[in-house]
């Protein structure tokens, strides 16, 4: 069985400031790993993925995150938040082996002060 | 980019009425659609696979008699939740993968549905 865990249900932090989202995955094969955000009231928009290749990802609005085989991870960051990246995120992780099936974690809730 | 359009985005019906939500790929092929549920402040729980021409494959405790799934061609799946009740109340999205096996999902925009 594959899961996701996001265990920060809510980031805070100042306009300006670095931002990282948590995520640690769990797949018994090599896993495609994913990062979605979720405006109020909308759908979940699609940030960036991990396949393979260069362990850091790089994505939609300043996003990046590194993926990390030892450690299970795949934390999301952003170099200087933004008031709009005040959201909820999402990752997300699917078995390469193991079907079409997208697990993902709880979400965390960002809130970017200004 | 891929456009997943999903109608309605809001809805609000009397309790044991049915209620259909359409989600259409808009500018690609999508041979399997997904459909979620999502609970205030929870994360989105895979309610059931859509599979163009062939039967939709449920997950374990949802309702394939209260949740309907048709996907008629390869541009739209509807979910119809039969005989709804105030319980079912809740945010439901659909999404579907475009492309290649590790292409992204892309999401509709969900459906709020409110049952009174």
């Amino acid at each position: 069985a594959q899961s996701v865990a996001q265990p920060e249900d809510q980031v805070n932090v100042a306009e300006g400031n670095p931002l990282t989202v948590k995520c640690t995955y769990s797949v018994s094969g090599n896993p495609y790993l994913f990062w979605y955000v979720q405006y109020p009231n909308r759908g979940l928009q699609f940030l960036l993925k991990y396949i393979t290749g260069d362990n850091l990802v790089k994505g939609s609005y300043g996003f990046e995150a590194e993926f990390n085989k030892s450690q299970t991870s795949f934390h999301l960051k952003k170099p200087s938040a933004l008031v709009s990246d005040s959201a909820l995120y999402f990752c997300a992780v699917r078995d390469r082996t193991a079907g079409n099936k997208l697990t993902f974690g709880g979400g965390t809730r960002v809130l970017v002060k200004p | 980019g891929a456009v997943v359009s999903q109608h309605p985005s809001r809805v609000i019906c009397k309790s044991g009425t049915s209620v259909k939500i359409e989600c259409r790929s808009l500018d690609f092929q999508a041979t399997t659609m997904f459909w979620y549920r999502q609970f205030p402040k929870q994360s989105l729980m895979l309610m059931a696979t859509s599979n163009e021409g062939s039967k939709a494959t449920y997950e374990q405790g949802v309702e394939k008699d209260k949740f309907l799934i048709n996907h008629a061609s390869l541009t739209l799946s509807t979910l119809t939740v039969t005989s709804a009740h105030p319980e079912d109340s809740s945010f439901y999205i659909c999404s579907a993968r475009g492309g290649q096996n590790n292409s992204p999902l892309h999401f509709g925009n969900g459906t709020r549905l409110t049952v009174t």
